[in-house]
């Protein structure tokens, strides 16, 4: 069974420009998360859906950042502008309802 | 504890050594704690996932414990290997929403071989 896809893998940017992330859940899962995670920290929920619907956002810094889970299967996770204190991993992770969450690989973005 | 707390922040041990990791969580409105385990470059990994007060899980050389009445959990390794060496994560759901894990810092194991 394929698990949760992140692409790209690496992203270096520079300060101001747009940047997205996408990801792909594990078949089935109807639970995404997208975390935050900054050096030296442990990962922090930004968003999670239950299939299409955002059911937490109250950690997406909406001035910037904007995501959308269309169909309620892939997702894209959106910063606009960036700023060099956005450089971190960004982590997607899908579950079956709130029962074991899997993550993929992570996205790394680098801000200068 | 209002927060997940996780000690020691690094650790490094000889190849062979066992070793152990603390995670602090709040005890009030517990659902589930996790353990995970993330090596450089992958993806983390989900090691146990821990409901019942008391509970003991083991996987290979690795185990752990809970504690929901005082709010901590420990992860052992026994006989450490080279290929044991990542960051290992806790992350406590419960609170208002069981959908939502709440991770500590992590600690970094380094076992040289």
């Amino acid at each position: 069974e394929a698990g949760v896809v992140q692409s790209p893998r690496y992203k270096i940017i520079e300060k101001k420009q747009p940047v997205a992330f996408w990801c792909n859940p594990i078949s089935g899962h109807n639970t995404l998360y997208w975390y935050l995670q900054n050096l030296g920290q442990g990962p922090e929920l930004l968003i999670r859906y239950e299939n299409e619907e955002a059911v937490d956002d109250s950690q997406l810094p909406k001035d910037r950042f904007s995501a959308e889970r269309l169909k309620g299967v892939d997702s894209t996770l959106k910063i606009q502008p960036a700023e060099l204190g956005d450089s971190a991993v960004y982590l997607c992770a899908s579950s079956l309802l709130y029962n074991e969450q899997f993550f993929g690989p992570g996205t790394r973005l680098t801000v200068l | 504890i209002l927060n997940v707390e996780q000690s020691p922040q690094s650790l490094h041990v000889q190849e062979g050594d066992s070793t152990n990791f603390t995670c602090s969580f709040p005890s009030s409105n517990f659902y589930a704690l996790h353990w995970y385990r993330w090596e450089t470059a992958k993806s983390p990994e989900a090691l146990f996932v821990m409901t019942l007060n008391g509970d003991e899980k083991k996987k290979g050389r690795i185990s752990a414990t809970l504690n929901t009445k005082e709010g901590y959990s420990y992860l052992y390794i026994k006989g450490s290997q080279p290929e044991d060496s990542a960051t290992y994560l806790c992350a406590s759901a419960g609170g208002t929403s069981y959908g939502k894990l709440t991770f500590g810092q992590g600690t970094i194991l380094t076992v040289h071989p």
